[in-house]
């Protein structure tokens, strides 16, 4: 069965430096990957997605995240973190769930905090 | 453009009281709806999804039911809460596997 696995449930770095936050997945098939972002008491924003093509996939808000098949990782970084990025961070996972039906599967998620 | 409206955006039920939360999408039709439950350290779950009107498929056995009247109305429901029925509810839309979330309600139950 696939799964989501996000190392690290709570994340703190300091502001101007390096956000790494780790996504690991299980799929039979090509997988579709996410990265959605949740400030509090909001839905999900899309950060990025990888489907196809290119494995460095870049998103909104200066992140991007490299599919890496060979180690079946997804991890999504910031060369600079600002204190607006101060949120949770969703790795997901789309799973055919029959014919053309998919469903959007989840990890844990991971709380990032950007210290001044 | 497609948007998705979810209601209310907080709640406080007693236990053992009926609940409705109210999800409709604008912009597109047919598409893939689904409820999904954040708790308190851990993460999303998938509660139900449906792939059209009348069509429901439950996730995990639990104490709510969803519905799905028209084409871009998706309904989640309980006859009676429970405590453990506490947490945010998240409402989504799919259309070719890029899915859209509303802003969801949180939902306490006393």
């Amino acid at each position: 069965a696939q799964s989501v696995t996000q190392l690290g449930s709570h994340v703190s770095v300091s502001e101007g430096a390096l956000v790494l936050l780790r996504c690991n997945y299980s799929s039979s098939v090509p997988p579709y990957l996410f990265w959605y972002v949740q400030y509090p008491n909001q839905g999900l924003q899309l950060l990025l997605k990888y489907t196809t093509g290119a494995t460095l996939v870049k998103g909104i808000n200066g992140f991007e995240a490299e599919f890496k098949k060979s180690e079946t990782s997804f991890h999504l970084t910031k060369p600079s973190a600002h204190m607006s990025d101060a949120a949770e961070y969703f790795c997901a996972v789309s799973l055919n769930s029959g014919g053309s039906n998919y469903k959007l599967t989840f990890g844990k998620g991971t709380l990032l905090t950007v210290n001044p | 453009s497609q948007t998705i409206h979810q209601w209310p955006a907080t709640l406080v039920q007693p236990v053992g009281s009926p609940l409705s939360l109210e999800c409709t999408v604008e912009g597109t039709s047919n598409p893939n709806l689904y409820w999904y439950r954040q708790a308190a350290g851990r993460g999303l779950q998938l509660l139900f999804y449906s792939v059209g009107i009348g069509q429901i498929s439950s996730e995990v056995p639990q104490n709510l039911s969803a519905s799905r009247p028209q084409d871009r109305q998706f309904i989640l429901s309980s006859k009676k809460l429970l405590l453990s029925d506490s947490g945010f509810y998240l409402c989504a839309w799919s259309v070719l596997r890029v899915w859209t979330f509303g802003s969801g309600t949180r939902l306490t139950v006393v």
